[in-house]
């Protein structure tokens, strides 16, 4: 699977929007980019997964650029209960194909 | 809404000890997975089970890691002899066999000290 690249840390206002963004320069035609969240003493939580096309759900919004070498995860009005660390990962559709992890954005939604 | 059970939550342990880890799916959920995450990090997986059988676990350390899932059901993750590198959170998630993406859910984890 590709790898992806995150910043380590990003801050965001409560009631503002929270752009995540996610490199990942390797992805190949057939691989899907998903993201999950962990809150702090939780599981990963799954949020949303796309393709190519830009996705929508009552948790977020995904953004894939045209080329898919980067995407960005928007939560539109970021709430305290969001801040957590999220995960981006890319990876091929299938329930044998695993969730490789790796250390994720903390975001942290302040009042 | 159903969710993925674990227990215990915490377990603290003496090093060279036996632990256990439980974990019940979803019901109806064939694939399921036991996860590792050291602090800091993010999960990285062990082992991956469809059924009873085991799918992946070029990341479990088999000489004193073992899983089961004899009934295609719940799991057991067991560790013997515990080391002090073994202190993290074990996380089971599963998801479904069929499904357009197969999202998986995820348990609240046991975290184990090791001392």
């Amino acid at each position: 699977d590709a790898k992806t690249t995150q910043p380590p840390s990003m801050d965001c206002a409560e009631g503002r929007a929270a752009n995540l963004p996610c490199n990942h320069s390797t992805i190949s035609g057939n691989e899907y980019v998903y993201w999950y969240r962990q809150i702090h003493s939780q599981g990963p939580q799954y949020i949303i997964h796309g393709l190519k096309n830009n996705e929508t759900n009552e948790m977020a919004s995904l953004i894939i650029t045209e080329d898919r070498k980067s995407s960005t995860l928007i939560l539109p009005h970021a709430t305290l209960r969001d801040t957590a660390v999220y995960y981006c990962i890319v990876r091929t559709q299938g329930s044998n194909y695993k969730l490789t992890f790796g250390k994720g954005t903390l975001l942290t939604v302040n009042p | 809404e159903a969710e993925v059970a674990q227990s215990p939550r915490y377990k603290i342990t003496e090093k060279s000890q036996a632990v256990a880890f439980w974990c019940d799916p979803i019901s109806g959920h064939a694939t399921l997975y036991w996860y590792r995450q050291i602090l800091g990090q993010g999960p990285e997986l062990l082992v991956q089970f469809q059924d009873e059988s085991v799918v992946d676990d070029s990341q479990l350390p088999k000489d004193r890691f073992s899983a089961e899932r004899l009934k295609g059901v719940d799991s057991t993750l067991k560790i013997q002899p515990a080391e002090l590198g073994d202190s993290a959170m074990y996380l089971c998630a599963s998801s479904p066999e069929q499904g357009a993406y197969n999202e998986q859910f995820f348990g609240p984890g046991t975290r184990l000290t090791v001392l």
